[in-house]
């Protein structure tokens, strides 16, 4: 099956400072979604990303498909982003996701 | 906002016990999905479903089945539980558009299963 990999697997931040996380896929996909695991363990999707660059606010997301791999980029960190980042990808068409297994990022204040 | 709710947060059963959880979308969602995840496995597909009584094996099955008798409810069910299901079990939903590409899953907060 399709292989998932981040980095970095851990990452501890200053408020306020910038961080740019990565997913590498094995093949190519139909879907591609980051997620923010809360301290509390609740999963929030981030971006529905297979292609192409999103925002929203403070986080941003760019997928190159042709290169297999995408990133997410938080800027100007809060405590509140603290957490574990995961990507997860479809690349059979049946909404059928392998996540990959996570950047574990703290923002100290 | 899309509503995915798991019976309990935390669970604690014995050794051949017979466990339901239960997961409930309020979205009218076709699909349905139960992960559990494990530290340093990230999240793990073990049944989802693509509509009413349908079920489909993830990538760990063996020890779980499911039902799902109704749209908004999906249960997983371990027949006999074992210590090694001791796991976060995570359920989610997500709308099908398979003619436009697959959307996003919406997730619940987890129940914290300890099979003692």
């Amino acid at each position: 099956g399709i292989q998932v990999e981040q980095s970095p697997p851990d990452l501890i931040l200053q408020e306020g400072a910038n961080s740019t996380l990565r997913c590498n896929f094995s093949d190519s996909v139909n879907n591609l979604q980051w997620f923010h695991q809360n301290p509390w363990g609740q999963l929030i999707n981030l971006f529905y990303i297979p292609s192409g660059t999103k925002q929203n606010g403070r986080l941003s997301a760019t997928t190159v498909a042709t290169e297999r791999y995408s990133l997410l980029y938080i800027s100007s960190s809060q405590t509140t982003d603290s957490g574990v980042y995961f990507c997860a990808v479809d690349n059979f068409g049946n909404e059928k996701l392998t996540f990959g297994t996570g950047t574990r990022l703290t923002i100290i204040p | 906002d899309v509503k995915v709710t798991q019976s309990s947060r935390y669970l604690v059963k014995r050794t051949g016990e017979k466990v339901f959880l239960e997961c409930v979308q309020d979205m009218d969602h076709e699909n349905m999905f139960w992960y559990r995840q494990d530290p340093g496995l990230g999240l793990r597909l073990i049944y989802f479903s693509y509509d009413v009584k349908m079920k489909e094996k993830g990538d760990i099955p063996e020890g779980y089945s499911v039902s799902r008798e109704k749209k908004e409810r999906f249960s997983l069910i371990l027949e006999s539980a074992s210590t090694n299901q001791t796991s976060m079990y995570l359920c989610a939903s997500s709308l099908s558009v398979r003619d436009l590409g697959a959307d996003t899953q919406y997730f619940g907060p987890g129940t914290r299963l300890t099979v003692l």
